[in-house]
């Protein structure tokens, strides 16, 4: 099976960096995967990293390492717009994309 | 552009009443998931498709059927619904990773608040 795991609630000052872990287990591994979603929203794509290393998309970065089963999003000069969840999730074997329980980030001023 | 259509996106049911969630994507999209996500558990994988005429259970599939007779189309069915699947409904639909430059990004619909009283 998949499983992932990644803090429950993260608090962090506006213009910060901050950086949300995961770690997985799965069976068959294509990529990791960084979701956020607003309250009440849709889940909405961040980032896809599928080789080891760094990804990076504007304030956004994500990191990957495969032999760890670890990865990580980095959030820099954060906005209170960020203020949302954060899903990692992985996507093993015959593409089954299973999530994490996600990340509440809160960005203070 | 459409992208991902969930219908309807509220509704609420009596226990043992039964109902189709309909999911559609113009996106010509291989994969097709439903997911539900209740407070603190995340996004739950119930079942999904890897291709027309083809599903598979995730991790929480007990209570629900689907059935993708077309690509487009990914049908959720609850048979006789319980309070315990109060919830909400999301569908999501990405390339195959042979495709797009093997990106597996999800397409999600903007959910379907399913409540059974």
């Amino acid at each position: 099976g998949q499983s992932l795991e990644q803090p429950s609630e993260v608090t962090a000052v506006e213009g910060a960096i901050v950086q949300i872990n995961c770690t997985y287990q799965t069976s068959g591994f294509y990529g990791l995967s960084w979701y956020q979603q607003h309250d009440g929203g849709a889940p909405t794509f961040l980032s896809y990293n599928a080789l080891d290393g760094l990804e990076e998309t504007g304030r956004f970065s994500s990191f990957l390492s495969r032999s760890d089963s670890y990865g990580y999003l980095l959030l820099q000069e954060l906005q209170m717009k960020d203020s949302a969840s954060y899903f990692c999730a992985v996507t093993g074997g015959y593409q089954k994309v299973t999530f994490g329980t996600g990340t509440k980030l809160q960005v203070i001023p | 552009n459409a992208g991902v259509t969930q219908t309807p996106k509220f509704r609420v049911l009596k226990t043992g009443q039964s109902m189709t969630l309909l999911c559609a994507q113009d996106m010509n999209h291989e994969y097709m998931y439903w997911y539900r996500q209740d407070p603190g558990m995340g996004l739950r994988l119930i079942h999904y498709s890897v291709g027309e005429g083809t599903t598979a259970k995730g991790e929480v599939p007990d209570g629900y059927n689907v059935s993708r007779l077309k690509k487009q189309n990914f049908l959720l069915g609850l048979e006789s619904a319980a309070p315990s699947q109060t919830s909400v409904y999301f569908c999501a639909s990405s390339y195959s990773i042979w495709q797009e430059n093997m990106n597996t990004e999800a397409f999600f619909g903007q959910g379907t608040r399913l409540t059974v009283v």
